[in-house]
């Protein structure tokens, strides 16, 4: 199976700071098809997960653009360029590429 | 508007029996592929089970293949799991998704506690 790592597995952040996690796995994430299927999704308590990007680096609707994803092959970071008290919670990375599916650990974002 | 709306959780014995559905709407199940994600009490997520858009190819891990089965009734457009001979270690919230690759869109999640 393939292994994803998130780290750090704790992120506190003052307001208006920038965030960074980074998401590695233990093979690449590079599909048969030449897709990158790696993504990002993040959980408020009590609430269901959202993803945020997909295929790496594509940000879904209404996502602000202070979230950004990079990465390739088995490295992958998620950004956040100034975080907002609205962005704590969970980050999860998972990866949709080999069977079974894997998600990272996940990172709490907390506001310091 | 894509909505998904989770049921059939709630308490069972140990070696017990449930099944999950999840009702689609604003898209259909059978031409996005679809996945089940559970989150145990204070615990990340865990892929549980996907079935394939086209053909229904059916995925499992390895802590539930053999016990669980996924499916889809596409006129109800409704997914399914059947969940068999369940363990403690099953307790959770699971989750439908739509996609199996790219799963962007979640359920709200309905709860199974094994317990005797």
């Amino acid at each position: 199976d393939v292994v994803v790592t998130q780290s750090p597995l704790s992120l506190p952040v003052t307001l208006g700071q920038p965030a960074s996690i980074s998401c590695r796995s233990s093979q690449s994430l590079v599909s048969s098809d030449g897709n990158t299927y790696l993504n990002w999704f993040h959980q408020r308590p009590g609430q269901s997960p959202r993803r945020l990007i997909y295929k790496v680096s594509n940000r879904d609707s209404g996502v602000p653009d202070r979230f950004s994803g990079s990465g390739s092959g088995t490295d992958f970071t998620l950004k956040i360029s100034r975080v907002e008290a609205e962005d704590v919670g969970v980050y999860y990375c998972m990866q949709g590429t080999h069977w079974p599916r894997t998600f990272g650990q996940g990172t709490k974002l907390e506001i310091k | 508007e894509v909505q998904l709306l989770e049921s059939g959780g709630g308490l069972v014995q140990p070696g017990g029996s449930l099944r999950l559905s999840c009702v689609g709407s604003g898209f259909s199940i059978s031409s996005s592929g679809m996945t089940w994600v559970r989150q145990a009490p204070g615990m990340g997520l865990e892929w549980v089970a996907s079935i394939s858009a086209t053909f229904g190819n059916t995925y499992y891990a390895d802590s539930v293949k053999g016990r669980f089965t996924i499916s889809r009734d596409n006129s109800k457009n409704t997914l399914y799991l059947q969940m068999d001979s369940l363990r403690a270690g099953d307790t959770a919230l699971y989750h439908c998704a739509k996609g199996t690759s790219n799963v962007d869109f979640w359920g709200q999640g309905t709860l199974v506690t094994v317990s005797s």
